[in-house]
């Protein structure tokens, strides 16, 4: 697609249960995003995703926070025993590196989880 | 750490005016900076993007200026309209090795009819 998508668009989910929110990046671009977004809050840094680099986890809120980028394309953010506090938007974003330097950030339409 | 601070956290102006909002970071040594929308209950949406080493960008009636080494950006908004209400959230993108975006909290701009 022409833009960044992500899945599904809505989850609600009982406290205690895992969840997994997709996020399909831009073709051809190598940095991915997460990023979370609480109620009247600011963005907060998750995790990102540059090309083959280990990962910069340094967001994450606990262990029990995990994303994973396969083929360097699509990625996956799991939440395990989700509890009522992890209720927010998540939102993904991707750019590239072009010859020009670094382009703009592209968002997806985030992910809106409610845990009850 | 990088830390991005916006003022105003909210404006109400009348249309027609024009408008200034400032974003300001602690670490100078930034990569570029990004200016983003946000409508209620929707993804964000990109203004601009100013490189390091560019001064300003213009598209249309907004213009984004940026004063790297004293750590500051102004977007200003032209002639406001009721569309233009939104969150305005500007993002650095840090130097070095690590090109992690870091958000302001935004300003919540509604332009009265």
């Amino acid at each position: 697609g022409a833009g960044v998508s992500q899945s599904p668009s809505n989850k609600v989910t009982e406290k205690g249960k895992d969840v997994e929110l997709r996020c399909d990046p831009i073709s051809g671009h190598t940095a991915l995003y997460w990023y979370r977004q609480s109620l009247g809050q600011g963005l907060e840094f998750l995790i990102y995703f540059q090309g083959n680099s280990a990962p910069d986890k340094s967001g994450l809120p606990s262990d029990r926070f995990s994303a994973e980028r396969t083929g360097g394309s699509v990625s996956t953010l799991t939440i395990q025993r989700t509890q009522q506090e992890d209720s927010a938007v998540y939102l993904c974003a991707s750019s590239s590196l072009t010859s020009g330097g670094w382009a703009s950030a592209f968002f997806g339409q985030g992910t809106r989880l409610t845990v009850v | 750490k990088q830390e991005v601070t916006q003022i105003p956290a909210a404006l109400s102006v009348p249309e027609g005016e024009n408008l200034v909002l400032n974003c300001s970071f602690t670490d100078s040594a930034i990569y570029n900076l990004q200016w983003f929308r946000q409508d209620p209950g929707k993804g964000l949406t990109s203004l601009l993007l100013i490189q390091s080493s560019q001064r300003e960008q213009t598209s249309g009636r907004l213009n984004a200026s940026l004063d790297k080494s004293s750590g500051r950006s102004t977007l200003y908004i032209a002639a406001s309209q009721p569309g233009d209400s939104a969150t305005y959230l500007c993002a650095v993108r840090d130097g070095g090795s690590n090109y992690k975006l870091t958000f302001g909290k935004g300003t919540l701009l509604t332009v009265n009819p």
